[in-house]
């Protein structure tokens, strides 16, 4: 069975560009997560799918962060313009959407803003 | 809003010995509670998922206990070796399959 795919598994740029990541989880798991990482801590949410509608997007700064999941398969996670504080790595997961489900993690994508 | 705490943030332990990490959560009313390792660099792999309903789970030298009323999970990694270096995180899947991270526990094992 395929994993979640995540890329670019790398990424530099300048703050003020833009940057997308993309992800494309299991076959068949309804629920999406984006996650942002900064160094030395735990995973922070973003963003929850459930098939092409957002369950949660509290923590998502929506000035600058974006992210859909057309037609309820892959997702891409947008930021526009990119902050310093935006460096982290971005971690996309999926699962079933049974509420004893397990989760499973992409490889992610470390993002540098200089 | 549901809150999880690791402790303790780095644990240095010298080879061979037993050790237990610890998670609590806030809120008791969770589906199940995950642990995962992640190494410098890489995604998260999971090790254990216990479900509301089970006290513990077991895989090889990995044991993760559930205590949901207390709010409290423990990982026991048995005769620890080089290769368990790494950072533990736990996450609790609550509702609207809401998935919260603690903010994990790095463990260095010395050879």
């Amino acid at each position: 069975e395929a994993g979640v795919a995540q890329s670019p598994r790398y990424k530099i740029i300048e703050k003020r560009q833009s940057v997308a990541f993309w992800c494309n989880p299991i076959s068949g798991h309804a629920t999406l997560y984006w996650y942002q990482q900064i160094l030395g801590q735990g995973p922070k949410l973003l963003i929850q799918f459930q098939n092409n509608g957002v369950v949660d997007d509290s923590q998502l700064p929506k000035d600058r962060f974006s992210a859909e999941r057309l037609k309820g398969v892959d997702s891409t996670l947008k930021i526009q313009p990119a902050k310093l504080e935006d460096s982290a790595v971005y971690l996309c997961a999926s699962s079933f959407s049974g509420r004893g489900t397990e989760a499973f993690f992409g490889q992610g994508t470390r993002l540098t803003v200089v | 809003k549901q809150e999880v705490t690791q402790i303790p943030a780095a644990l240095s332990v010298p080879e061979g010995e037993n050790l237990v990490l610890n998670c609590s959560f806030t809120d008791s009313a969770i589906y199940n509670l995950q642990w995962f390792r992640q190494d410098p660099g890489k995604g998260l792999t999971s090790l254990l998922l216990i479900q509301s309903s089970q006290r513990e789970q077991t895989s090889g030298r990995l044991n993760a206990s559930l205590d949901k009323s207390s709010g409290r999970s423990t990982l026991y990694i048995a005769a620890s070796q080089p290769g368990d270096s790494a950072t533990y995180l736990c996450a609790v899947r609550s509702a609207g399959n809401m998935l919260t991270f603690g903010g994990g526990t790095r463990l260095m094992v010395k050879p």
